[in-house]
Formats: C-alpha cells, structure tokens, sequence
C-alpha cells in the first residue's frame, strides 16, 4: 500500500515567518492530497487539498505544492499567528483504492 | 448542522468487556471510516465502508468490528479490547470516499482500556 512520510515531526518559529512541511508518497496511483489541522483536543480538519492535475494551489497565506514526479508535496504557511500552532498532517488517495493515508504528523509552535 | 457525531467522548474500560463506539453523521455521505490516532504514528485506518452493506480493512483492522446496517451510522466494535487498543479514536465520512472528496471527522473518542 501507500506510504507517506512527513517532515519534520515538530516546528518552531517566531510569529510573521513562514513554515515549509514536506511530505513524500510512494505510490504514483495517488491523486489528491489533502492536509489537515489539528488544534490541540479538537478533530483534523481540512485547510487545503491539491489534485494531481495542478501543481500548486493557494489559499490566503496557505499554499500547497505537488511535484509528481519526485512524489512529494508541501505546505507553505506564510505570515504565522499564534492561531497557527497545531498538528498538520498530509494524506494521500487514489481513485480507486478509497483510503486516505496520513503522514505522521507535525507539531507546528508559533512563537508570538 | 452538517456534522459527524461520536459517542463517546470519553471511555474507559476492562480487558474483555465488549464495547461499542457510535458514529452518525448526516450529510447523506457514500464513505465512512474508522482511525486510531497514536503519538508519533499519526493516523490509521482501521475500517472504511463505500456504502451500505459494504466494509473493508484498513491498515490496522485486528481486534476490531465494524457494520454499516444503514447509511449514516458506522460504529465501531470492540469484542474483547485490550490494553494495546487505548488510543484516539476518529470517524469520518466523504460524499464519495478515495480522491473525490474530503474527510469530514468527528470529534473523537478516547478510549482507556486498562
């Protein structure tokens, strides 16, 4: 099945500067890559995703990046708040195999 | 409110006595699916389900039991739990499953088996 690694496991930096989360895939049937926040006791959920056909997407000070051929993608938050220290986590799917698979997660501290 | 609802939030519990995690949801969602969080191993997928009458393993499935009677609820079954089964539980459900649409997670339930 698919494998997905995510770098780095935790991440500090001072409010305004940006945090790069890298992650790797092994399986080049997967199209859609999702990332997920986790506030600290609350569910995932969702703030970006990316499909296969694109190679980058941006959402306010949120961007996500697909290079398929080295089967990896980030996730680029410029201008960090306090607000945006959580857990991220990326994911992957295919079309047909119907199961998301997650990287292990990044503790991201925003220091104010 | 378009939501997915797990109960319960907390449980703690005795190797061997049988239990079940609820999860509903009303988004009239084709996929549901089971997840255990653990620190450092992110999260994995127990069971997933297409549609009714449909489930199928994960990639953590031992020592768990699903059923999915009707389209909106998807609980979880522990026949006989042990210790190594304490962790975070997530449900989630997508329109569609796979790449065509994203998770939607419950809150979680955390499970304590002692």
């Amino acid at each position: 099945g698919e494998n997905v690694e995510q770098h780095p496991s935790t991440l500090s930096v001072q409010e305004g500067d940006s945090a790069v989360i890298k992650c790797t895939y092994s399986d080049s049937a997967s199209n859609y890559f999702p990332w997920y926040k986790q506030e600290l006791g609350k569910r995932p959920q969702l703030i970006i995703d990316i499909r296969s056909n694109v190679g980058e997407k941006k959402d306010q000070r949120i961007a996500v990046t697909l290079n398929k051929t080295a089967k990896h993608f980030s996730l680029h938050i410029t201008e960090t708040q306090p607000e945006d220290s959580a857990v991220y986590f990326c994911a992957a799917s295919t079309n047909t195999g119907n199961q998301f698979y997650f990287g292990t997660g990044t503790s991201l501290t925003v220091i104010p | 409110e378009a939501q997915v609802t797990q109960n319960p939030r907390y449980l703690i519990t005795v190797t061997g006595k049988k239990l079940t995690v609820t999860c509903s949801q009303n988004m009239n969602h084709e996929y549901m699916s089971w997840y255990r969080q653990d620190p450092g191993l992110g999260l994995r997928q127990i069971y997933y389900s297409m549609n009714v009458e449909v489930t199928d393993k994960g990639d953590v499935p031992e020592g768990y039991k699903v059923s999915r009677k009707e389209k909106r609820n998807f609980p979880l079954i522990l026949e006989s739990p042990s210790p190594n089964q304490t962790s975070l539980y997530f449900c989630a459900s997508s329109l569609y499953g796979g790449s065509h649409s994203p998770l939607h997670f419950g809150n979680g339930t955390r499970l304590t088996v002692t």
